[in-house]
């Protein structure tokens, strides 16, 4: 079965170190991956996406076709980047059968 | 322009019961999808609709049902109630497909009892 795992439930940083929060998928095509941020007391949404190669607020994704990654980086942490943080991939990408989304890592950075 | 709305915010029911969430949005999106959120589990889906008259079952679409009849609208609804039920509830929507961006709602917090 097709999934998108996310090794660490909890991940504390200081203020000014850098951050990577990994995800790795098992989809053997060319996958749509995302990365979806959830501030406290505030609805999930996008951070951003494979497709579109941006940055927002400092963090960029690579995809690793060889490693199957899609880790999520950060140079210099902010105390407001401390939020969960959920990788996403539809499984297929015409097919509206099911969007998987990993556990979730749970970010912390310490001022 | 609110976007995507769930009511009500949270909820504790007995268990057997019958509940009914709420989901509605207002950007005309084709898609409209329902999550479970759990603790370590990240999360799941439930059931989706492509466009208004369509459903399909997601990943966990047990105890579960939902009806799409206009675009705007997408309720979820429990027949009855068991404590594994007990969860975080989000409906989104997206223009179209799951290859789009999804739009989620805030959220209902729900407690069987």
């Amino acid at each position: 079965a097709q999934r998108v795992t996310q090794p660490e439930k909890l991940l504390s940083v200081f203020k000014g170190a850098p951050v990577e929060l990994k995800c790795n998928y098992s989809y053997s095509g060319s996958p749509e991956l995302f990365w979806y941020v959830q501030y406290s007391r505030q609805r999930l949404q996008l951070l951003l996406r494979h497709i579109s190669r941006e940055s927002i607020k400092g963090f960029t994704a690579d995809l690793n076709k060889g490693e199957t990654s899609f880790h999520l980086k950060k140079p210099f942490a902010q105390e407001e980047d401390s939020a969960m943080y959920y990788c996403a991939s539809p499984t297929v990408k015409t097919s509206y059968d099911k969007v998987i989304f990993g556990p979730g890592t749970s970010l912390s950075v310490i001022p | 322009i609110a976007g995507i709305t769930q009511a009500p915010t949270s909820q504790i029911l007995a268990a057997g019961r019958r509940m009914t969430l709420r989901c509605t949005q207002d950007m005309r999106h084709n898609a409209m999808y329902w999550y479970r959120q759990d603790l370590g589990l990240g999360l799941r889906l439930i059931h989706y609709s492509n466009t208004a008259g369509t459903t399909g079952k997601g990943e966990v679409p047990d105890g579960y049902s939902v009806s799409r009849a206009n675009t705007d609208d997408f309720p979820l609804t429990l027949a009855s109630a068991v404590p594994s039920q007990t969860s975080v509830y989000f409906c989104a929507s997206s223009d179209s497909g799951l290859g789009d961006t999804q739009y989620f709602g805030p959220g209902t917090r729900l407690t069987v009892l």
